[in-house]
């Protein structure tokens, strides 16, 4: 089955260490996502690539990094300078970068730092 | 930036009531999107609207993109408990590569 998955799905830390949230998906598709949702704030995004070996801030991007140096992986490392981290993670791909092309999540990883 | 804005936030209705959620952008928008989101569970893509003024209909659900595409809404006639969930609007501005999701709006079905 094609999809995108996650993993894990709870995640703790303690309070300073680095995290790394795995996101693998064998769709073929271009473009990768990755969003934080806290309750009550929607979706935000953190970066984006477009294509292998490229990848943009989005929004909320401080105290986060990425790497895609292949297609089908975008890994996301939660940094210690990262204030508030605990949060519920997605990752998402969409066939092609802009518009009139839907997203596709995975399943999530919440993170818990203590 | 591009802002989209949904209202409401939460809405509780019983079980054969209708139900909507409103979206607003502070921009023009190429398309809409929307999604739902079950409770524990990952944003589904539920449709997109692409033309001013456009409407689409999936069973009970009924989509709409406003004439100036910087406003859409999703109508859910005669609401199930299969319903819960949040409905989250999303769109592209024009010259942007992202979705913009708004915060979504949290629909609790009693029966």
């Amino acid at each position: 089955d094609g999809g995108i998955t996650q993993s894990p799905k709870y995640l703790f830390r303690k309070e300073g260490q680095n995290v790394t949230l795995s996101c693998e998906q064998n769709l073929n598709h271009d473009a990768m996502y990755w969003y934080r949702q806290d309750p009550g704030q929607g979706l935000r995004l953190i970066y984006y690539s477009q294509i292998v070996n490229d990848f943009q801030k989005g929004d909320i991007a401080e105290g986060y990094s990425v790497s895609r140096e292949k297609k089908e992986s975008f890994p996301l490392t939660v940094t210690s300078a990262q204030k508030n981290p605990t949060a519920f993670y997605l990752c998402a791909s969409s066939i092609l970068p802009g518009a009139f092309t839907e997203a596709f999540f995975g399943q999530g990883t919440r993170l818990t730092v203590v | 930036g591009q802002q989209v804005m949904q209202i409401p936030q939460y809405q509780h209705v019983q079980e054969g009531e209708d139900f909507t959620t409103y979206c607003n952008s502070s921009t023009t928008l190429s398309n809409i999107q929307w999604y739902k989101q079950r409770p524990g569970g990952h944003p589904v893509f539920l449709i997109q609207l692409v033309k001013s003024g456009e409407v689409k209909k999936q069973k009970r659900l009924t989509f709409q993109f406003g004439e100036a595409k910087k406003n859409s809404s999703l109508h859910i006639t005669a609401t199930q408990t299969t319903d819960v969930g949040t409905y989250f609007c999303a769109g592209h501005g024009s010259g942007y590569s992202t979705l913009t999701f708004g915060k979504g709006t949290m629909l609790l079905v009693s029966p």
